[in-house]
Formats: C-alpha cells, sequence, structure tokens
C-alpha cells in the first residue's frame, strides 16, 4: 500500500536548537515530494518541492533533503515564529492516475 | 492579489441539510481539488477538477457533489448523506493536474450540531 510516514508526530524545541523532520514513503512512481507548512485553522502554505534523489531546497532556517525513500526538513537555529505543522506531501502514478498522498503532519512547537 | 478564497470560514449545519462551500481562484489555474482534513490524519481528497465540466471522484467522494461550470469556480456540496461531516475543508489548485504544486486556501470549518 502507499504510504507517507511523518516522524515525530509532535517535537518541542528551544529558539535555537536545531532538528530534523522525517517524511518517509512507500509510493512507486515518484513524481514529486511536497513540504508545507499549516497554522491552526488555516490552509497550508507551500514550502518546497523535491523531484529526485539528492536534491536540496533551502529557505531560510529551512533545508530540505531528498533520498530513494525518504525527505528530511532541517530546520537550523529556530525562532518560535517557526512553530507550525509541517506536511509532506508525495505525488505518485498509484494504479494509473496522478495522486498526491499526504503524511499525517509534524507538530513543531518551538519555545522561546 | 491573486490566490485562492474560501467561504464561509466557519459554518454550522443541521443533521438531514445540504450546505455548500465556495471556493474561487483567480490563479487562471486549470486544475481545482477539495480535500478533508481530520484530527491526526493526513489530507484525503474528496473530489478534483482538471478543466471546466468535468470532475473525477478522489478517495472519499460519498456524501459530496461538486460542479465545475466556470475556470474561477469548484463548489463543494456536503449532503446529507455523509454521515460524519464534522471536518475541515480544504480547496486547492494547481496549474495542472501533472506534477504541479497545489496551493490550499485558507479553509472552511464545518460542524454538525
Amino acid at each position: 500500500e502507499d504510504q507517507v510516514t511523518q516522524s515525530p508526530e509532535a517535537l518541542r524545541l528551544q529558539e535555537g536548537e536545531s532538528s530534523s523532520l522525517n517524511c518517509s514513503y512507500t509510493v512507486s512512481g515518484l513524481r514529486g515530494l511536497f513540504w508545507y507548512r499549516q497554522d491552526p485553522g488555516k490552509g497550508p502554505e507551500f514550502l518546497f518541492t523535491l523531484y529526485s534523489a539528492g536534491e536540496e531546497k533551502e529557505k531560510e532556517r529551512l533545508k530540505a533533503t531528498l533520498t530513494k525513500k525518504e525527505s528530511f526538513l532541517h530546520i537550523t537555529a529556530p525562532k518560535p515564529e517557526d512553530s507550525a505543522t509541517y506536511l509532506c506531501a508525495v505525488q505518485a502514478v498509484i494504479q494509473g492516475a496522478q495522486k498526491l498522498v499526504f503524511g499525517q503532519g509534524t507538530r513543531l512547537t518551538i519555545n522561546p | 492579489d491573486g490566490g485562492i478564497t474560501q467561504s464561509p470560514k466557519y459554518l454550522f449545519r443541521k443533521e438531514g441539510q445540504n450546505v455548500t462551500l465556495s471556493c474561487e481562484q483567480n490563479l487562471n489555474h486549470d486544475a481545482m481539488y477539495w480535500y478533508r482534513q481530520d484530527p491526526g490524519q493526513g489530507l484525503r481528497l474528496i473530489y478534483y477538477s482538471q478543466i471546466v465540466n468535468d470532475f473525477q471522484k478522489g478517495d472519499i467522494a460519498e456524501g459530496y457533489s461538486v460542479s465545475r461550470e466556470k475556470k474561477e469556480s469548484f463548489p463543494l456540496t456536503v449532503t446529507s448523506a455523509q454521515k460524519n461531516p464534522t471536518a475541515f475543508y480544504l480547496c486547492a489548485s494547481s496549474i495542472s493536474r501533472a506534477t504541479d504544486t497545489q496551493y490550499f486556501g485558507p479553509g472552511t470549518r464545518l460542524t454538525v450540531l
């Protein structure tokens, strides 16, 4: 079964304490991997798209990387405003159709 | 400003009522989507549309209906046949159905009274 699993479910860090969020997937026919940020009660905000193993993208304190089986979202020296739920989604061809499969998210809290 | 708007932000429904959630985009995107988000679960696809006057069922279409009469608009109706409609509903759009990034609206929270 095609799956996207994010870990940990929740992560609490001190301001300035760097860490990584994981997104592992078991889909075949990967067409792209997406990272979104979602604040409580709001729609997801697009962060990155990765298409091939070895690809990296950066935006401010965030860097996303991709391997053949997983992606990491590295957060360097986070600030309280980085607190949010981070969603990973994989675009794949499933039973002949393009499909976006979402993980359940990692809830990140940065304490000042 | 280009973007996706959803209305209302909060919606309350009585048992047996149909309700319609609005989604409008001015990004000139061809593809539009409806997702449902429940606590602790990933987003699940309800319906999607690749072009005007065409739409396809997603993974959890039962109890929902859509229309796509205009490129900019993709309303979702939650019918009385949907047994557990309380959830956060998200509309998204992309340039096309292929590998393009999906951009999301602000969401509508539906509560059944």
